[in-house]
């Protein structure tokens, strides 16, 4: 295992596209979590799994945003009807946590999303 | 809400020097202090972390001192070399909903000069 891989790296879209990103997280990990990060920001939390079940939505996660992580394997981010704020990097992270002790995230490289 | 506060935004150091980053906190739940190094174009890496337990820890060039009673930490970069050079993350987790929540910093931007 290589660590968190993520694709595609780099996205250009048109305003009202719809776009979907992929993540593998680290096998041995339980957790995965989305991030955005805009230029200048540090990331902010959009969503969380354990195994296959979304248990966090962050309010910045609007209607127009869906993840899913079927089998508790990979996990996909849709953004539908694109809007030119969505254009930001957007990382995924997974995590080892045993009982309420948690650790460091591993990041992804992130896909950088640019909205025209 | 800025629950972790991070300074400065950006920083010079010469080579050899020593980079001092700084961040304060409000949420006495924290319970794991994280340092995140972050290149252009690459994901955030953990780089080291500390627990609320222990006042410092070292680990090569780089050591996290942590004050818990003035809800303060920082990060000092000894010997800083160009290769240093990077934005660097503080953040902080709690217990939240049964998993650990991040909340990171705005980030320092760190440029180590020749």
């Amino acid at each position: 295992d290589t660590g968190v891989s993520q694709n595609p790296r780099h996205k250009i879209t048109k305003r009202g596209q719809n776009v979907t990103f992929r993540c593998d997280p680290i096998s041995e990990h339980n957790r995965l979590y989305w991030y955005r990060q805009t230029l200048g920001q540090g990331p902010e939390f959009l969503t969380y799994f354990q195994n296959e079940a979304q248990l966090e939505k962050s309010r910045l996660l609007s209607d127009r945003f869906s993840a899913e992580r079927p089998k508790g394997s990979f996990s996909t981010l849709e953004i539908q009807r694109t809007e030119q704020g969505d254009s930001a990097m957007y990382l995924c992270a997974s995590s080892l946590e045993i009982g309420r002790v948690g650790y460091g995230y591993t990041f992804g490289s992130g896909t950088r999303l640019t909205v025209v | 809400q800025q629950q972790v506060k991070q300074s400065p935004q950006s920083l010079i150091v010469q080579k050899g020097g020593i980079s001092i980053i700084n961040c304060a906190y409000e949420n006495t739940a924290f319970d794991y202090f994280p340092w995140y190094q972050q290149f252009p174009g690459k994901g955030p890496a953990l780089l080291i972390a500390i627990r609320p337990d222990v006042s410092e820890k070292k680990e090569g060039r780089f050591t996290i001192s942590f004050n818990k009673s003035a809800k303060q930490f920082s990060l000092h970069i000894m010997d800083s070399q160009p290769g240093d050079s990077a934005t660097y993350f503080c953040a902080a987790q709690s217990p939240s909903g049964g998993y650990q929540k991040v909340t990171f910093g705005i980030g320092t931007k760190l440029q180590v000069i020749p």
